[in-house]
């Protein structure tokens, strides 16, 4: 089992749908949580972070349940320029390791 | 956020030869990383820069093959030795702390071909 596993892509959604990715993760012990985006051929950047309480960005929400080991992020009124693949990171803490998942594709259309 | 830039951006090398990379951080940093992304595929770890000591590699990586250097706390240096085609991918250095802990921040990537 991967440690971090992440919704097979690609999303393909029109202009102004809201969309949810989820992720899981492997390792109980896992303390901290990101969502990257990473445009195509560019680098990775940090979207948001994860909190146990939930947090919100504008048009984006992530939420982590840590019972069951899962993230997830939801993005309202989807716009062409989110088209990007969006990577769930995890830090497990002990021995500082960060894993990336695969990443989930999306496509906005018009 | 910090301004990381690396060097060279792309190259395309033959077999057997090797390449350096550069990362360049615009202030100092306690970590810095670097990671390989082969097409189509997400990040993988190749090791942790440490300042003043040896790198910390991960599974399947090894300094003969990946040397590193970080002399300091804005730089660093990744060297890819003997290349195989199976060496091609982009290579990121990425450094955290800056802002939140654990938030890293990615410089461009170095794209590299070998025939």
């Amino acid at each position: 089992r991967k440690e971090v596993e992440q919704d097979p892509g690609p999303f393909n959604v029109p202009e102004g749908a809201t969309v949810a990715f989820n992720c899981t993760y492997s390792n109980s012990a896992s303390q901290s949580f990101f969502w990257y985006r990473q445009d195509c051929r560019k680098e990775p950047k940090l979207l948001m972070s994860v909190y146990s309480s939930g947090n919100e960005d504008g048009r984006f929400t992530a939420q982590l349940n840590r019972a069951s080991q899962y993230i997830s992020l939801l993005i309202r009124d989807s716009k062409l320029s989110d088209s990007a693949t969006y990577l769930c990171v995890v830090t497990n803490t002990g021995g500082f390791k960060t894993i990336f998942g695969a990443g989930t594709r999306l496509f906005v259309k018009a | 956020s910090a301004v990381i830039s690396q060097k060279p951006s792309r190259d395309i090398c033959q077999r057997g030869t090797s390449l350096t990379i550069q990362c360049q951080v615009d202030s100092q940093v306690t970590m810095m990383f670097w990671y390989r992304q082969q097409p189509g595929q997400s990040l993988t770890l190749i090791a942790t820069a440490n300042q003043g000591s040896e790198a910390t590699y991960e599974s399947g990586f090894v300094i003969d093959k990946f040397p590193i250097s970080r002399p300091n706390l804005t730089f660093s240096t990744l060297t890819v030795s003997n290349m195989s085609p199976e060496d091609s991918s982009i290579y990121l250095c990425s450094v955290d702390g800056v802002s939140g802990p654990y938030e890293q921040y990615f410089g461009p990537g170095t794209r590299l071909t070998v025939t």
